[in-house]
């Protein structure tokens, strides 16, 4: 599968308890971006990444969260101290500058959260 | 006020009908439009960009008016299979960065 791959597909967890995601973007794509998704809503964006480097964080993202590309392809997303409000679809996508003008970006099949 | 507004669903339509949805976008600045589709419980998925002088895809129809600010998106002859959630999308420019969508509008197709 050469798609944008998410791990885990659904996580329920305790209020209270850190959880941590990972998204594999395509493998030539050099932008990934976080989206989270609640219901009936469309996404709402977090951060992104350009290569390793986080170019733009949403008011969203609180301190609780926290993500990395340390190496420029895979990221991960965590959060910590997890609240009920947290539960919601976790999106990630990824593109390429050399489509630059397009944008295009490709999103995974994302990570449901439930926080109990 | 949000971003990217469209019409609250859900439309449903007998298969055959032609349907139209509309979006607005705040951003005078936004560059670049999308339409995405959204299965039940899946990913977004890219249904077409948006061209300042409309664009088609078979069945497909976007329109742009960078004046109204306004977006729609035009369904002909409807099937089954068109029944999702259609996200309209918009950029803030052309050099990447976040896309800012909607809320989406539910669409469902009855035979």
């Amino acid at each position: 599968d050469t798609g944008v791959s998410q791990d885990p597909r659904h996580k329920i967890t305790k209020r209270g308890q850190n959880v941590t995601f990972r998204c594999d973007p395509i493998s030539e794509h050099n932008r990934l971006y976080w989206y989270r998704q609640t219901l009936g809503q469309g996404p709402e964006f977090l951060t992104y990444f350009q290569n390793e480097a986080q170019l733009e964080k949403s008011r969203l993202l609180s301190n609780r969260f926290s993500a990395e590309r340390p190496k420029g392809s895979f990221s991960t997303l965590e959060i910590q101290r997890t609240e009920q409000g947290d539960s919601a679809m976790y999106l990630c996508a990824s593109s390429s500058t050399k489509q630059l003008a397009k944008n295009i970006q490709y999103f995974g099949a994302g990570t449901r959260l439930s926080v109990l | 006020r949000k971003e990217v507004e469209q019409d609250p669903g859900p439309f449903n339509v007998p298969e055959g009908a032609t349907v139209a949805f509309n979006c607005t976008y705040s951003n005078s600045a936004s560059q670049s439009f999308f339409w995405y589709r959204q299965d039940c419980r899946k990913e977004p998925k890219l249904l077409m960009s948006v061209y300042s002088s409309g664009n088609e895809d078979g069945r497909f129809t976007a329109q742009l008016n960078r004046a109204s600010q306004y977006i729609s998106l035009l369904i002909r002859d409807s099937k089954l299979s068109d029944s999702a959630t259609y996200l309209c999308v918009v950029n803030a420019n052309n050099q990447g960065g976040k896309l800012i969508f909607g809320q989406g509008t539910e669409l469902s197709v009855k035979p």
